[in-house]
């Protein structure tokens, strides 16, 4: 079975400009979850789909990001403006459903100089 | 705020000892997920538990969830090198339903 794809694998962009990540997620899996990699840290939680509907966006500044998932298969995740501290891993995970088990795509890993 | 809590950050042991891995919260979870993640890769998941008590085994990993789901630990034993990594868990909020990480373990095994 084929996995979680993520493009672009790496990417590096100026304060201020704008970014945005694709992802696919296994097929037939109906939950998406995009999530926030920095350095050294643990993933945290930008946004999780049912479908194409948002289940949680808590942490989803809202100001300069946004996703959306198409008729709810793959799934954009864009930044703009971009600042200094948006440079992290950006990970894309699916699962059948809300309660079973995550899989991970490689991440995105955006670096804003 | 971290909802999860994992200790230690950091962890640097001799091949062949014995370590915990601890996570901690002052929430309930509907069930809780342990991941590893190498550099350069995504999270990959080692284990779910669902029930408080409950334990489960994985060769020399033995993961252990809270008798009142709010916690839960990660046990291995005869340390490899091979077992060097980042290691996260994961817990699925009870009535929310999201998946929310710890700010993970990072596991270095000497030879």
């Amino acid at each position: 079975e084929a996995g979680v794809a993520q493009s672009p694998r790496y990417k590096i962009i100026e304060k201020r400009q704008s970014v945005a990540f694709w992802c696919n997620p296994i097929s037939g899996h109906a939950t998406l979850y995009w999530y926030q990699q920095i350095l050294g840290q643990g993933p945290k939680l930008l946004i999780q789909f049912q479908n194409n509907g948002v289940v949680d966006d808590s942490q989803l500044p809202k100001d300069r990001f946004s996703a959306e998932r198409l008729k709810g298969v793959d799934s954009t995740l864009k930044i703009q403006p971009a600042k200094l501290e948006d440079s992290a891993v950006y990970l894309c995970a699916s699962s059948l459903q809300l309660v079973t088990e995550a899989f991970f795509g490689q991440g995105t890993r955006l670096t804003v100089v | 705020t971290q909802l999860l809590e994992q200790s230690p950050q950091f962890l640097s042991i001799q091949e062949g000892e014995n370590l915990t891995v601890y996570c901690n919260s002052s929430s309930v979870f509907s069930s809780l997920q342990w991941y590893r993640q190498e550099p350069g890769e995504g999270p990959v998941l080692l284990v779910t538990v669902v029930t408080g008590g409950e334990v489960k085994k994985l060769k020399r990993l033995t993961f252990q969830f809270g008798d009142a789901r709010k916690d839960s630990s990660l046990h291995i034993t005869a340390a490899q090198p091979g077992d060097t990594g980042l290691y996260l868990c994961a817990g699925l909020i009870q009535g929310a339903q999201k998946l929310v990480f710890g700010q993970g373990t990072r596991l270095t095994i000497n030879p």
